[in-house]
This record gives C-alpha cells, sequence and structure tokens, in this order.
C-alpha cells in the first residue's frame, strides 16, 4: 500500500538556523509533490508545490527538493523565526487530486 | 482566494445521534474532500466527491455517508455517532486542472460523548 513517512514527529530547532525536513514514500509515483503549513486548530495551507520532472524549487526562504529515485522530498526554511513553528505536511498528487495521499507531518518548533 | 466553510468550529454529540457536517466552498470547484485527523496518524481520507451527486470511498468509509446535492456544498454525515468518532474533522476543495493544491477549511473538532 502507499505510504507516506515524515522524518520525525517534532523538530526543534535554534532559531536563525535552517529547518530541514523530510518527506519519503513507497508504492506511489507522484506527478507532484506538495507541502502545507497546519497552525494549531486551522485547517493545512498550501506553500509550495513541486513537480515530478523538478528537481528543486523556491520561494522565499522556503526551499523544495524532490528526488524521485530516491523517492525523497526535502523542504527546508532558512533563517528559521518562531513565527514559522508549525506542523508541516507533505502530500502527493498523482495527477487529478483523486489519489491525494498526506504524511503524517512534523511539527517544528523554532526555539528565540 | 478560496474560502472553505465549514459550518461548526466546535461540537458535541451523543452516541447513536445521527449527525451532519456541513463544507461550502465559494470557488465553484469540482472536487471536494472530507478527511478525519487523529494525533499520530495523520490526515486520512474518509470520502470524496468529484462532481454534484458524486461520491468516492476514501481509506476509512465505514460508519459515514456523505452527500453533494450542489456543487459548492459538501456534507458529512455520521449515521449514528461513536465514542471512536471523535476527531477533527477537515473539508478541502480542489479545482483548476492537475497539480493544484487543496484548500482546506479549519475544521470541527467533534466530541462524541
Amino acid at each position: 500500500s502507499q505510504k507516506i513517512e515524515q522524518n520525525s514527529e517534532a523538530l526543534n530547532i535554534q532559531e536563525g538556523k535552517t529547518a530541514t525536513l523530510t518527506c519519503n514514500y513507497t508504492n506511489y509515483s507522484p506527478a507532484y509533490l506538495q507541502w502545507y503549513r497546519q497552525d494549531p486548530g486551522r485547517g493545512p495551507v498550501f506553500l509550495l508545490l513541486i513537480r515530478e520532472n523538478e528537481k528543486e524549487k523556491r520561494k522565499e526562504r522556503l526551499k523544495v527538493t524532490f528526488d524521485t529515485t530516491l523517492k525523497q522530498s526535502l523542504f527546508h526554511i532558512t533563517a528559521s523565526q518562531p513565527a514559522d513553528s508549525a506542523t508541516y505536511l507533505c502530500a502527493l498528487d498523482d495527477n487529478y487530486g483523486q489519489n491525494f495521499v498526506f504524511g503524517p507531518g512534523t511539527r517544528l518548533s523554532v526555539l528565540p | 482566494d478560496v474560502k472553505v466553510t465549514q459550518s461548526s468550529r466546535y461540537l458535541v454529540k451523543r452516541t447513536g445521534e445521527k449527525v451532519f457536517l456541513e463544507c461550502v466552498q465559494d470557488m465553484d470547484h469540482e472536487n471536494m474532500f472530507w478527511y478525519r485527523q487523529d494525533p499520530g496518524l495523520g490526515l486520512r481520507l474518509i470520502y470524496f466527491s468529484y462532481d454534484v451527486k458524486m461520491k468516492e470511498k476514501g481509506d476509512i468509509p465505514e460508519g459515514y455517508s456523505v452527500s453533494r446535492e450542489k456543487k459548492e456544498r459538501f456534507s458529512l454525515i455520521l449515521e449514528s455517532a461513536s465514542t471512536n468518532q471523535t476527531s477533527m474533522y477537515l473539508c478541502a476543495s480542489l479545482g483548476g486542472g492537475p497539480g493544484q493544491p487543496q484548500h482546506f477549511g479549519d475544521g470541527t473538532r467533534l466530541s462524541i460523548l
């Protein structure tokens, strides 16, 4: 069956450092990989999408890489801030969203 | 901006009750989804709908049903609520072709006593 793992349930880092979150998957051939942010008591909010033929995508302090050989995506937040503290979810989409699969999430805490 | 609105943020019901959770989106999206989210289990798909009156079972449909009579509205029904259905329920919509993100509501935290 399809499976997505995110590197750890929780990650603590110091303000100003780069946070790196990992998403690994098996038994899936995604056309797209997406990252979402979820704050407590709120629904997930879309951050970035990367296509299967793209290696890297950037948006401001965020960077996503996608390695379809390793079946892995890395999500980086550079110059992290306490306001970046949240749960981050990766999601795989085969094409039209009818086989959307979410990872369990990593709770990031950025300490001042 | 897409807006997905869930009818209640918090809901408390008793076992055996029939429970309705409502979701409305304002972007004319074809696809709508119901998930439940539990600690350590992540988001699990209950049902989705790709058009009016169409529905598909997700990973955990047992004990739930859905209704989509109008494009903008997708309802989740707990036919006879049980305590193991206590959870956070999230609705999402998706439109605009391949590779688009899902847009989520803020969730309904449902407690079954």
